[in-house]
């Protein structure tokens, strides 16, 4: 079955520091990717839609300076959080339209 | 707007019980329907899914039915296992326009030995 590659699966950085989280459709092109944030015990919080070879489109509320999202590739997302905080710190997860969406595991990222 | 609710938050059954979880939703041009379990720091992961064209869907334990004139649908889980704790998520899609998902707040599953 299709599978979404999500790396790495958890993170700890400083603070100020950038983080850069891979998103990587394995068996299959996606032309759409989609970013999420999910808080503990809390559903997943859509922060932007990632399309290949365009802007993301951002969700209000999120910072597109901060959570810069590239897709250069049929089969790769990125996400990168710039200049990380402690309020930054959650479970981001990808996912990737292929016939129906499918996620990556995620990556908890801890900014101390 | 919540695009689509989600109840209860939480269940706790015996093993063998029939957990059932509850999805309403609001756009009526949502053309499909999954179910998402998702095991604690994982992401995800589909388990069934319905288009509104029928009105259940079976595969193996689980069940979805769907109510399209009450614009609801259920997560039925049978025989259920100590195994199939974890948090449950619908979502509702209207497919070919973007692909956006819209997800309930989920429903935390425990299954008792």
């Amino acid at each position: 079955g299709a599978v979404v590659s999500q790396h790495p699966s958890w993170v700890i950085c400083k603070s100020g520091t950038s983080v850069k989280i891979e998103c990587r459709s394995l068996d299959f092109q996606a032309t759409t990717m989609f970013w999420y944030r999910q808080f503990p015990k809390q559903s997943l919080m859509l922060m932007a839609t990632s399309n290949e070879g365009s802007k993301a489109t951002y969700e209000q509320g999120v910072e597109k300076d901060k959570f810069l999202i590239n897709h250069a590739s049929l089969t790769l997302s990125t996400l990168t959080v710039t200049s990380a905080h402690p309020e930054d710190s959650s479970f981001y997860i990808c996912s990737a339209w292929g016939v129906t969406l499918h996620f990556g595991n995620g990556t908890r990222l801890t900014v101390t | 707007q919540q695009q689509v609710k989600q109840s209860p938050q939480s269940l706790i059954v015996q093993k063998g019980g029939i957990p059932i979880i509850n999805c309403a939703y609001e756009n009526t041009a949502f053309d499909y329907f999954p179910w998402y379990q998702q095991f604690p720091g994982k992401g995800p992961a589909l388990l069934i899914a319905i288009r509104p064209d029928v009105s259940e869907k079976k595969e193996g334990r689980f069940t979805i039915s769907f109510n399209k004139s009450a614009k609801q649908f259920s997560l039925h889980i049978m025989d259920s296992q100590p195994g199939d704790s974890a948090t449950y998520f619908c979502a509702a899609s209207k497919l070919n326009t973007g692909n956006q998902f819209y997800f309930g707040t989920g429903t935390s599953l425990t299954v008792i030995p």
